[in-house]
């Protein structure tokens, strides 16, 4: 059975101190990784798809990264605009998204 | 990319009820999921909507229960039948556009009482 499993469940920042986030995945025949950040009340938001290890993408102060087993999230330099529950999931098969239970990121100024 | 409204944001219903989630997706697509988030937990898929043909539900999820249709290429409803407390949950509506992103929408807020 595919399982996705993210870890911490939770990470208190001070603003400017880097961190990761951990997805580690059990699935056969990835077809994509996805990383979504949500806020309270309001839907998952669309940050990245990783297809293959070794493949690494960017948005402001996130970088996601892949291996065989596991992707990482790093946040350099948060702020508290940065405080986010952040979900992976990943694709198997028929378009399908299985997701992890989320961590939840707070960031202290 | 794709921008995703739903209908309505939230809503109070009394148990034995039904309530139709509406879903809009500023353009077409032929994937559209509908997922169920219970308070504090993860996303659960409960069924890919497909046009022209009757969704896929999963393991766990009846048609009689979350009956769901799919008129055109950009729009959807999920309806939640038969409520009970049980149901409270956020539903969230999905599209896959292309390529390799898959959007959601803000979600529809339910409480059964």
């Amino acid at each position: 059975e595919d399982q996705v499993t993210q870890s911490p469940e939770a990470l208190r920042l001070q603003e400017g101190e880097s961190s990761s986030l951990n997805c580690s995945y059990t699935v056969s025949g990835l077809r994509g990784l996805f990383w979504y950040r949500q806020d309270p009340g309001k839907g998952p938001e669309f940050l990245f798809t990783l297809y293959s290890a070794g493949e690494e993408k960017e948005k402001e102060r996130l970088k996601a990264t892949l291996t065989k087993k596991e992707s990482f999230l790093h946040i350099t330099a948060p702020k508290p605009e940065d405080s986010a529950t952040y979900l992976c999931a990943v694709h198997v098969n028929d378009y399908k998204l299985s997701f992890g239970a989320g961590t939840t990121v707070t960031v202290r100024a | 990319s794709a921008v995703i409204s739903q209908k309505p944001s939230r809503d109070i219903c009394q148990r034995g009820t039904s309530l139709t989630i509406q879903c809009q997706v500023d353009s077409q697509v032929t994937m559209m999921f509908w997922y169920r988030q219970q308070p504090g937990q993860s996303l659960t898929l409960i069924a890919t909507a497909n046009q022209g043909s009757e969704a896929t539900y999963e393991s766990g999820f009846v048609i009689d229960k979350f009956p769901i249709s799919r008129p055109n290429l950009t729009f959807s409803t999920l309806t939640v039948s038969n409520m009970s407390p049980e149901d409270s949950s956020i539903y969230l509506c999905s599209a896959r556009p292309s390529g390799g992103e898959q959007y959601f929408g803000p979600g529809t807020r339910l409480t059964v009482t």
